[in-house]
């Protein structure tokens, strides 16, 4: 079974300028999300998608940032205009929708990540 | 606001010796419990989860961890360290607020194994 798939794997822009990260998750799930993981701290959650719909985006920058998956599948989300302090590994995961009904602690499957270098 | 704390951002062990990587949670309501490990360039991988039932967990590459209520802890254990345990180590939480799957993660400990 295909992982997470990120690209590009790396990125260094400018600040003000702008940059977009692509995201397809496994097939047939649901559920994506996106991460922001700077240097030495955990995964902050961006955005969370369930289909094509937006379940939660309270920690997305939206002045600068925005995101879409306009098909219930890939997802992209763009930087426009990027700051220093963006630099940081941008995570995508997927998850299935429900188990059993059950609609927490579905396990996330995370990409490898694009690491974004603002200079 | 949920948060997780992991004690120590680097730890270092012996090859063969204890490895003990501590986290707290923060809710008087238990969350769901989750380690990941993530290798240099690489994404998260899922350890162990722990959501009800048995308080000890076992995972992957013989991790486990034990849920204690009393103590609002979610401590990670192997028994015998392996250099290619070398990573980091990340606990999380998904509460049962604000959202559904929600993870939120701690800091991260690096783990080191020296010969």
């Amino acid at each position: 079974e295909a992982g997470v798939a990120q690209s590009p794997r790396y990125k260094i822009i400018e600040k003000r300028q702008s940059v977009a990260f692509w995201c397809n998750p496994i097939s047939g799930h649901a559920t994506l999300y996106w991460y922001q993981q700077i240097l030495g701290q955990g995964p902050k959650l961006l955005i969370q998608f369930q289909n094509n719909g937006v379940v939660d985006d309270s920690q997305l920058p939206k002045d600068r940032f925005s995101a879409e998956r306009l098909k219930g599948v890939d997802s992209t989300l763009k930087i426009q205009p990027a700051k220093l302090e963006d630099s940081a590994v941008y995570l995508c995961a997927s998850s299935l929708n429900s188990i059993g009904g059950q609609r927490w602690g579905n396990e996330q499957f995370f990409g490898p990540g694009t690491r974004l270098t603002v200079l | 606001a949920q948060s997780v704390t992991q004690l120590g951002s680097h730890v270092s062990v012996s090859e063969g010796a204890l490895v003990l990587l501590r986290c707290n949670y923060s809710s008087s309501v238990p969350p769901y419990l989750f380690w990941y490990v993530q290798y240099p360039n690489q994404g998260l991988q899922l350890l162990l989860k722990y959501t009800t039932g048995a308080t000890l967990v076992k995972g992957i590459n013989g991790f486990e961890a034990e849920f204690k209520k009393s103590e609002t802890s979610f401590h990670l254990t192997k028994p015998s360290a392996h250099m290619s345990d070398a990573a980091e180590y990340f606990c999380a939480v998904i509460p049962f607020s604000g959202g559904y799957n929600k993870l939120i993660f701690g800091a991260g400990t690096r783990l080191a194994v020296h010969p």
